[in-house]
């Protein structure tokens, strides 16, 4: 099976400006988890999907924001880009999202510089 | 509140050796999971090992061995005969029930900081 993608690999952006990242998951899984990764803060959990619902929401503003779509793919967006918002971002995929010992398989990441 | 903590932010080891990363976390839940992924360079993180809060045995896979202690809630990593290849960074991460306190917790794994581990040839 193929396994997580994402892209794209590499985005440079300017305060102000928005962006939309994309993750497909592994074929049959159908819950998507975004994650924030910062030196500072480290690894932070963004929000999951679960067929086309947002079902569990981290502590981020609301310029983040996600979806997902029929194929159970996923999109996350920032509006209005901060400094701050650099960062590794990472999309998590698992069949149901919601067993206890299901694991979580990650995309290589999108990493966002904001200038 | 769960947490996860990493307290070695780096490690050294020399290659054919044997190394341990320390991991305790904190819940007051009676299940729950614990993960550990290698996370190189690249960014990628990869899954390499589970223990469940009701295995009795501690979780091997292959030169990835759990050195779990319950009653300590420390879930320690044990990577035999390491490889050059080893070389970047280990976080531990937690999982509880999803469905605790009638809340969605679903989809949701909470990381400590992680450890960095190099390899020396």
């Amino acid at each position: 099976k193929a396994g997580v993608t994402q892209t794209p690999r590499y985005l440079i952006k300017t305060r102000g400006q928005q962006v939309t990242l994309s993750c497909s998951p592994i074929s049959g899984h159908r819950s998507v988890s975004w994650y924030q990764q910062t030196p500072g803060q480290g690894l932070q959990f963004l929000f999951e999907y679960f067929s086309e619902t947002q079902r569990n929401k981290g502590n981020f503003p609301g310029r983040f924001s996600g979806r997902q779509f029929s194929n159970s793919r996923s999109e996350m967006n920032v509006s209005t880009l901060e400094l701050g918002d650099s960062a590794l971002y990472l999309c998590a995929s698992s069949q149901t999202g919601d067993g206890l010992q299901e694991t979580q398989y990650f995309g290589p990441g999108t990493r966002l510089l904001v200038l | 509140a769960q947490k996860i903590t990493q307290t070695q932010p780096g490690m050294f080891v020399q290659e054919k050796e044997a190394v341990t990363l320390d991991c305790t976390y904190d819940t007051s839940d009676q299940s729950y999971g614990l993960f550990w992924y290698k996370q190189p360079s690249s960014g990628e993180m990869i899954f390499l090992i589970y223990q469940g809060s009701y295995d009795e045995q501690n979780a091997t896979e292959g030169r990835y061995s759990l050195n779990f202690q319950k009653a300590r809630k420390s879930a320690n990593l044990v990577i035999s005969a390491s490889q050059l290849g080893d070389s970047a960074m280990y976080f531990c991460a937690m999982r509880d029930n999803p469905g605790r306190h009638g809340s969605s917790n679903t989809g949701k794994l909470i990381f400590g900081q992680g450890t960095t581990l190099q390899v020396k040839p």
